[in-house]
């Protein structure tokens, strides 16, 4: 069952431009996370948020987790041609569970 | 480098085929994960392995089993293949001793003709 939904479900902005793509869920959450996938191939893991950070780093990305609102967002700065790729977010339910729920995905393409 | 390596990128089988898909990774990781990857649908899961002769069904289960006689390894088994199970196929492993992240395979393009 989907849990995570990736709002917009497509962006296309130039280089040098920042992304911001949104996660919202349905259920609490243990953690999330962000991955990022290019065409035809499989999931890189990029940041891992817990339920009680609120903002996490990493590079030129930067996560938000709004728990109240059942809502993150992944921002990336200054992007590259080298960015382009799907951005998913999955959530971790209960901290015994061993799985992660994926969203659906949104397609970032960078423009040179 | 960690690796999860998935034994065939592309692959092509015949209906009613039985069909193996092979995942290891070198890690030492306890749970393994396989996922399948439509469009408009994202990715679903279908078997999971908390440990070595453990397994746990997902989201979609039918049509597929699993196999984990090792630690290392975790095999997707199509029963009798069917045109709706063309798919890519992503395998993840984890560790199961803090709170990271999956690493995945580069995916297996399954067509099933």
């Amino acid at each position: 069952s989907q849990q995570g939904e990736e709002d917009p479900q497509a962006l296309s902005i130039q280089e040098g431009e920042n992304a911001t793509m949104n996660c919202s869920y349905k259920t609490s959450i243990n953690n999330l996370q962000w991955y990022r996938q290019n065409s035809g191939r499989g999931l890189v893991h990029l940041i891992l948020i817990r339920s009680n950070e609120r903002e996490k780093h990493s590079g030129r990305l930067r996560v938000t987790l709004d728990t109240s609102k059942k809502s993150s967002s992944l921002l990336i700065t200054a992007s590259r041609a080298a960015d382009t790729a799907s951005y998913f977010c999955a959530t971790r339910q209960e901290a015994g569970s061993y799985q992660l729920t994926f969203g659906k995905g949104t397609k970032l393409s960078v423009i040179p | 480098d960690v690796k999860v390596t998935q034994s065939s990128r592309y692959l092509v089988k015949r209906t009613g085929e039985k069909v193996f898909l092979e995942c290891v990774q070198d890690m030492d990781h306890e749970n393994m994960f396989w996922y399948r990857q439509d469009p408009g649908l994202g990715l679903r899961l279908i078997y999971f392995s908390y440990d070595v002769k453990m397994k746990e069904k997902g989201d979609i289960p039918e049509g597929y089993s699993v196999s984990r006689e090792k630690k290392e390894r975790f095999s997707l088994i199509l029963e009798s293949a069917s045109t709706n199970q063309t798919s890519m196929y992503l395998c993840a492993s984890r560790d199961n001793r803090g709170n990271y992240g999956y690493t995945f395979g580069s995916g297996t393009r399954l067509t099933v003709v």
